[in-house]
């Protein structure tokens, strides 16, 4: 499968414990991005990298969340002290990098998802 | 702020009708539009693109049309299938920048 890839799809915590949701990316991709997206709204940004720097971060992202791409390659987005407000979908997606000139080469291509529901 | 936003929130169509999906964005700037379709418990699926350069891009059963003077892109789908259920999203980007901006979506049902 070359599509981007994200474990767990579904998970349910109870208010203040922490959660880590992993992506994969498509190999060919240097740029990997994380949204949230709330039922019946768009996705919104929350934090961008190119290959392993974390080049922008929304003022979404509270404190309490973090995103590292250690190597470059998966990435992962860990959200401490988990509040009922955190509950959303949380989407990766990655892209080629800026530049690229062909067809398709600004296209962000998205995971299917991690939906995170706190209690 | 810039904002993209759909004009309707729901869309219902008879299958075989064509259906036009409307979005109007506000940043005179973006000059890369996407519309993405999004089924329920899935991730956003490309499909189909315009640049700033163009007014009209044809797809397999689907146009997209852009009107850069009152900032205003469609989608259209010929023929709706029962398959085409799903949130149609439109999403922009400046040249300069790396990352989409998504409107609320327009949630298409296709009537039997």
């Amino acid at each position: 499968d070359t599509g981007v890839s994200q474990d767990p799809r579904h998970k349910i915590t109870k208010r203040g414990q922490n959660v880590t949701f992993r992506c994969d990316p498509i190999s060919e991709h240097n740029r990997l991005y994380w949204y949230r997206q709330t039922l019946g709204q768009g996705p919104e940004f929350l934090t961008y990298f190119q290959n392993e720097a974390q080049l922008e971060k929304s003022r979404l992202l509270s404190d309490r969340f973090s995103a590292e791409r250690p190597k470059g390659s998966f990435s992962t987005l860990e959200i401490q002290r988990t509040e009922q407000g955190d509950s959303a979908m949380y989407l990766c997606a990655s892209s080629f990098p800026q530049g690229a000139l062909f067809a398709g080469a600004n296209v962000l291509t998205f995971g299917a998802g991690s939906r995170l529901t706190v209690l | 702020g810039e904002s993209v936003g759909l004009h309707l929130p729901t869309l219902s169509v008879q299958e075989g009708d064509n259906s036009i999906i409307n979005c109007a964005y506000s940043n005179s700037a973006s000059d890369y539009f996407i519309w993405y379709k999004q089924e329920s418990g899935k991730g956003p699926q490309f499909i189909i693109d315009i640049r700033s350069n163009m007014d009209k891009r044809q797809g397999q059963r689907v146009t997209v049309l852009l009107n850069k003077t009152v900032k205003h892109l469609s989608l259209q789908i010929a023929a709706t299938q029962p398959g085409d259920s799903a949130v149609y999203f439109c999403a922009e980007k400046e040249s300069i920048d790396y990352k989409l901006s998504f409107g609320a979506g327009t949630t298409v049902t296709v009537r039997a």
